[in-house]
C-alpha cells in the first residue's frame, strides 16, 4: 500500500540551492500536511492544507514555501536553507481536518531525509 | 516544556520480554493516539483511545488511557524483533492539528 508517496527520499543541498519536495496521496483525501522531524525532538507540524487552501502555518520561516495545486499533490519549496534545517520532512493526508468519525486520521508518507551542507 | 512527555526515551530488550512505555501530560485530552514509526518510514496509527480508563488491545499490544485522561501507557507482551520502532503518542485539537511527544525508541533483539 503506497497511499502517500514522497520524492525524493534523500536530498543533500547547499545553503544557496533551491530544491522542492513532492508529496502525492492516492487516498482521495482533502487535507494534506507537512511535518518536520528532527533528531530527539517531537514531530513539528509546519503547514496544513484543506481543499487546497492553507489553513495552518505554524510560524515556519519563509525559506520554506508550500504549494498545493490540487488535493492530491503537495510541494515544499526550499531556498537558502540553514544546516539546522536538516531533518526528516514528512507529508501526511487525511480525509478531512475535522475530528468527526475518524475523518482526521492522518496517513503519513515515508519522508524525505534532507541534509543541508 | 513539551505538552506530552514520553518515557523512557530509549528501551532495549530481548525477544520475549515485556515492556511498558508512558505518555504523560498535565493537560486533559478528549482522545490520544499512539503511532509506531519504523526506520525509513512515516508514523503509522496504532490506536486511538477516547474514554478515561479505557483499555484497548491490539494483538500483544495493550493501550490504556488514564482515568483523568491526562496520560496513557502502551504495554507490549512477549516483544518480537518486529516490534522495534519509535513509539509516538499524539493528541489533536478539533481541527486536526496533531501534537506529538518526542517518542520512545524501542529495540527488540533476537
Amino acid at each position: 500500500e503506497t497511499g502517500v508517496t514522497q520524492t525524493p527520499r534523500h536530498l543533500v543541498m547547499g545553503m544557496t540551492n533551491k530544491k522542492s519536495l513532492k508529496c502525492e496521496q492516492h487516498l482521495g483525501h482533502n487535507a494534506m500536511y507537512w511535518y518536520k522531524q528532527s533528531a530527539k525532538k517531537p514531530l513539528e507540524l509546519m503547514f496544513v492544507y484543506n481543499f487546497k487552501e492553507q489553513t495552518e502555518n505554524n510560524s515556519v520561516p519563509s525559506r520554506f514555501s508550500p504549494e498545493c495545486p490540487n488535493s492530491s499533490h503537495l510541494f515544499l519549496h526550499l531556498h537558502t536553507l540553514q544546516p539546522e534545517d536538516s531533518a526528516l520532512y514528512l507529508c501526511a493526508s487525511s480525509q478531512d481536518i475535522a475530528r468527526v468519525e475518524g475523518a482526521d486520521t492522518q496517513y503519513f508518507g515515508p519522508g524525505t531525509r534532507l541534509t543541508v551542507l | 516544556t513539551q505538552l506530552l512527555e514520553q518515557s523512557p526515551q530509549f528501551l532495549s530488550i530481548q525477544e520475549g520480554e515485556n515492556l511498558t512505555v508512558y505518555c504523560n501530560s498535565s493537560s486533559v485530552f478528549s482522545s490520544l493516539q499512539w503511532y509506531r514509526q519504523e526506520p525509513g518510514e512515516g508514523p503509522v496509527l496504532l490506536v486511538t483511545v477516547v474514554t478515561g480508563g479505557e483499555v484497548k488491545k491490539l494483538k500483544r499490544l495493550t493501550f490504556q488511557f488514564g482515568d483523568a485522561r491526562k496520560d496513557s501507557s502502551l504495554h507490549i507482551t512477549a516483544a518480537q524483533p518486529g516490534d522495534t520502532g519509535l513509539y509516538l503518542c499524539a493528541v489533536s485539537d478539533s481541527w486536526g492539528k496533531l501534537q506529538f511527544g518526542a517518542g520512545t525508541q524501542v529495540v527488540v533483539t533476537p
